[in-house]
């Protein structure tokens, strides 16, 4: 089943204690993207790969880092948690880096720092 | 900011209406989509409508674009209880080959059908 997979679902943790949030496609899919939902503000763009070591910013990438060594996976890197980061995190996926086509979205991870 | 404006943000509606959802936006894009999400949940893509299009049929959808007024909008015809959930507009911006990769997502409608 073509999928986008993120882990953990749900997060507490404490300010300053580094976490990874893993996303894994299994569609072969170049770009891979990062959001998060915050109520109000609907969804904002992250961080996103339009392929392997090919990575940009989003409108809001303060406080987070990726990485993409491999096609499949896509992991949001956050170094020092702070409680301005408690979110709804979503992973997606598209066949394409141009013409971006339809996404593909992860359940979310929901995170809470403390 | 690219952030475009989502209106109406809440629908309330009864089963059998129509329910329509504008999108407008600043910039110039190269297709707009629109996604459903049912209360905190992944988003599912709905369809998708490239710049010099002006209208996509899929089955109860119905998008329109108009590039002119930067703005679209999403039909859902014969409403059912099951449509309860929220809809947003991604817009795709057209960076003259740069940026293809930064999607803008709008702030999302809120459509309740009730039974």
């Amino acid at each position: 089943e073509a999928q986008v997979t993120q882990n953990p679902r749900y997060l507490i943790t404490v300010t300053g204690k580094k976490l990874t949030v893993t996303c894994s496609q299994n569609m072969n899919h170049e770009y891979m993207s990062w959001y998060r939902q915050d109520p109000g503000l609907g969804l904002r763009q992250i961080y996103y790969s339009m392929n392997v070591e090919v990575t940009d910013k989003g409108d809001v990438p303060e406080g987070y880092k990726v990485s993409r060594k491999e096609k499949r996976n896509f992991p949001l890197i956050l170094e020092s948690p702070s409680p301005n980061q408690t979110s709804l995190y979503f992973c997606a996926s598209s066949r394409t880096g141009s013409r971006t086509g339809e996404l593909f979205f992860g359940e979310g991870s929901r995170l809470t720092v403390l | 900011s690219q952030q475009g404006e989502e209106d109406p943000q809440a629908l309330s509606i009864q089963e059998g209406e129509n329910a329509t959802m504008n999108c407008s936006y600043k910039t110039s894009i190269n297709n707009l989509q629109w996604y459903r999400q049912n209360s905190g949940r992944g988003l599912v893509h709905l369809i998708l409508i490239r710049s010099n299009e002006r209208e996509k049929h899929s089955g109860r959808l119905r998008v329109t674009l108009d590039t002119s007024k930067k703005s679209s909008s999403l039909l859902i015809t014969a409403s059912r209880a099951a449509d309860t959930a929220s809809y947003f507009c991604v817009r795709l911006a057209n960076a003259g080959g740069t940026s293809y990769g930064k999607l803008t997502f709008g702030q999302g409608t809120i459509l309740t059908v009730h039974p």
